[in-house]
């Protein structure tokens, strides 16, 4: 079993749409849980973080976490063709950041 | 102030060759990280240091990886010798403190290895 887990996708959308992406992870005794967003050819950024089960709202973009699930997620509302990227899910795992694979997101206009 | 700095951006070599790959961390950072990321493995930590000192290395593939971080400012990854496997895109991050903290990330280095 892979430590974090994400469906590749690709994950299509029409612009206006919720996005919902999700994460597994492995590692009961993790803390903290980050989404990073990359474009094609650039480098991933830190769109979101998250520490405590329940929600978490920044914007248009909104985290869960479950942590006795071993589950995380972001939805993004009102998708936009530029939230077109793949999307990645990141634990803390003993002072590492372990990404999953990533979820490739298209939003068609 | 500058983010994450890293050189070559593109680097084609050929089997058996030896690559350095260079990354000048955000200035007071304490943490630096090298990822190195294919369609196949996705994104992997190869290791990472604090205040110069190397950590973890447990991701590095084998021997023929190394990595130094000489001061606060400068880290290498070294290939010797390369092989086709191991071309990818090659990420240094840096971050104030491991975590919960954010990584801030170079812009990369493709590595080709024909």
């Amino acid at each position: 079993q892979k430590e974090v887990e994400q469906n590749s996708g690709p994950l299509s959308v029409p612009e206006g749409a919720i996005a919902s992406l999700n994460c597994t992870y492995s590692d009961r005794v993790s803390q903290s849980f980050f989404w990073y967003r990359q474009y094609s050819g650039k480098s991933p950024e830190l769109i979101m973080s998250i520490y405590s089960n329940g929600d978490k709202e920044d914007g248009r973009f909104t985290a869960q976490l479950n942590k006795a699930s071993q589950y995380v997620s972001l939805l993004i509302r009102d998708s936009q063709p530029s939230d077109s990227a793949t999307y990645l899910c990141a634990v803390n795992q003993g002072g590492k950041l372990i990404f999953g694979q990533g979820t490739e997101l298209s939003v068609k206009p | 102030d500058a983010g994450v700095i890293q050189s070559p951006r593109h680097e084609v070599t050929e089997m058996g060759q030896e690559v350095t790959l260079r990354c000048k961390p955000i200035s007071g950072h304490d943490y630096l990280f090298w990822y190195r990321q294919t369609m196949m493995r996705g994104l992997e930590l190869l290791i990472y240091f604090n205040n110069n000192v190397p950590i973890d290395d447990s991701g590095m593939p084998e021997d023929r990886f190394s990595a130094k971080m000489p001061n606060a400012s400068f880290s290498t990854l070294k290939i010797q010798p390369s092989e086709p496997r191991d071309s990818a895109v090659y990420f240094c991050a840096s971050s104030r403190r491991q975590g919960p903290g954010e990584l801030f990330f170079g812009e990369g280095s493709r590595l080709t290895v024909l």
